[in-house]
């Protein structure tokens, strides 16, 4: 499996502000994924990152809110926008289509913990 | 779109005995089938995975079983520990669209 980090672990913010997340993978892959998983709940696929085009986000997501980037096959980070408190969640990166490995088997990073105050 | 549900949704074992999760799933195009497992404060897991040609897997203690004509596949894990507490989540796999949808989630407890 690959090795996913994501920046930072946990924030505390406050409301009207944004916070970027960056995931970070120790090979290249094909497909990253940004999902958000709401306290006691499942997880909601927020957007595919697309390398070198806009990611495509899933319905009920919109890019002024959600904005990613992804430059490299390695690289890609999520920003959280004009936050509320309904923003508190756990943000997790996920990646597919490791060099050499099989494709449909997703690996996810540790999450970052988002508390909006 | 897809529709993904887990029984039961919270589940109590004592150590040693055995825990079975079903996970239904609505799109009859689904075609790869992952268990997660999510413990405290980390991401989700990969621990066992089954293909839609095949209808039984098994790895060590973790085994999964397909019905595809049901749609519907189970997690299956034996001799239970502690340290298999956790939440589990299954998550079937369209690769048409190439999307996972995450099924409700399952609540393990396994008391020593």
């Amino acid at each position: 499996s690959a090795v996913i980090s994501q920046k930072p672990s946990r924030d505390i913010c406050q409301r009207g502000t944004s916070l970027t997340i960056q995931c970070q993978v120790d090979s290249q892959v094909t497909m990253m994924f940004w999902y958000r998983q709401q306290p006691g709940q499942s997880l909601t696929l927020i957007a595919t990152a697309n390398q070198g085009s806009e990611a495509t986000y899933e319905s009920g997501f919109v890019i002024d809110k959600f904005p990613i980037s992804r430059p490299n096959l390695t690289f890609s980070t999520l920003t959280v926008s004009n936050m509320s408190p309904e923003d508190s969640s756990i943000y997790l990166c996920s990646v597919d289509g490791l060099s050499g490995r099989d494709t449909d088997t997703q690996y996810f990073g540790p999450g970052t913990r988002l508390t909006v105050l | 779109g897809e529709n993904v549900e887990q029984h039961p949704s919270t589940l109590s074992v004592q150590e040693g005995d055995s825990a079975v999760i079903k996970c239904t799933y609505s799109d009859s195009a689904s075609n790869y089938f992952p268990w997660y497992k999510q413990e405290l404060g980390k991401g989700p897991q990969l621990i066992i995975d089954i293909r839609s040609n095949v209808g039984e897997k098994k790895d060590q203690r973790i085994a999964v079983t397909l019905n595809k004509t049901a749609k519907h596949f189970s997690l299956h894990i034996t001799e239970t520990q502690p340290e298999d507490s956790a939440v589990y989540f299954c998550a079937p796999f369209h690769s048409g669209t190439y999307k996972y949808i995450f099924g409700t989630g399952t609540r393990l407890k396994v008391l020593a």
